[in-house]
């Protein structure tokens, strides 16, 4: 089975840290991404890659940034974390012609 | 740029009412189209998708799928839902010019009463 692994279920962060969040999968995928999820707003691509070393800013980049040194692992860093990123992160990763598996989400709250 | 509308943001039926949840995207060339569910306190989970061929997709648990290309449209059915239905469901494309892009759209939450 494919999996998709998620550092953190539950974290809680002040206001102005750096926050790191990390995802891990098995299956050799090109493909990894950072979505937010939100009631009412679905999810929300904030950044994706398609290779090792390679990004490109989703729908809300603004406020995050990402790391892939190795293609099983991606990272979605907020470089001062704000009250209004409290959200739950879903990462999830896909080859070009499967669908996208998702990890089980870091619910984040910022206080 | 792709996008995704699920015109209803919540559903409330009844045990063996029929259920048919809209989906429309954006893009007038080729597309993936998905639909996920989310259970309460689970992560994603792919019900059906379309990549080419028989617009008519069938699914796990008894729902299925139109792939209506003049409609731009992707709707989800299920001819009888079951309480176990009750969930939120996501609609997602990926569009041919969008490289490896997914789009979701709002989700629609889903309740299914007894």
């Amino acid at each position: 089975d494919v999996k998709v692994t998620q550092s953190s279920r539950y974290l809680v962060k002040r206001t102005g840290e750096k926050v790191f969040l990390e995802c891990v999968q098995d299956m050799d995928h090109e493909n990894m991404f950072w979505y937010r999820q939100d009631p009412g707003l679905g999810l929300r691509l904030i950044y994706f890659s398609y290779d090792v070393k390679m990004k490109e800013k989703g729908d809300i980049p603004e406020g995050y940034s990402v790391s892939r040194e190795k293609k099983e692992r991606f990272s979605l860093i907020l470089e001062s974390a704000s009250t209004n990123q409290t959200s739950m992160y879903l990462c999830a990763s896909r080859k070009l012609t499967t669908e996208a598996f998702f990890g089980q989400g870091t619910r984040l709250t910022v206080v | 740029a792709q996008s995704v509308s699920q015109h209803n943001h919540h559903v409330i039926l009844s045990e063996a009412a029929s259920l048919e949840l809209g989906c429309n995207y954006s893009y007038g060339g080729t597309v993936n189209l998905f639909w996920y569910v989310q259970y309460p306190g689970q992560h994603l989970q792919l019900l059906l998708k379309y990549f080419s061929g028989d617009p008519l997709v069938k699914g796990i648990k008894g729902f299925e799928a139109e792939f209506i290309k003049s409609k731009f449209s992707f709707n989800l059915r299920k001819p009888s839902v079951q309480w176990s239905d009750t969930a939120e469901y996501f609609c997602a494309v990926n569009a041919d010019n969008a490289g490896n892009m997914l789009t979701f759209g709002g989700g629609t939450r889903l309740m299914v009463k007894p």
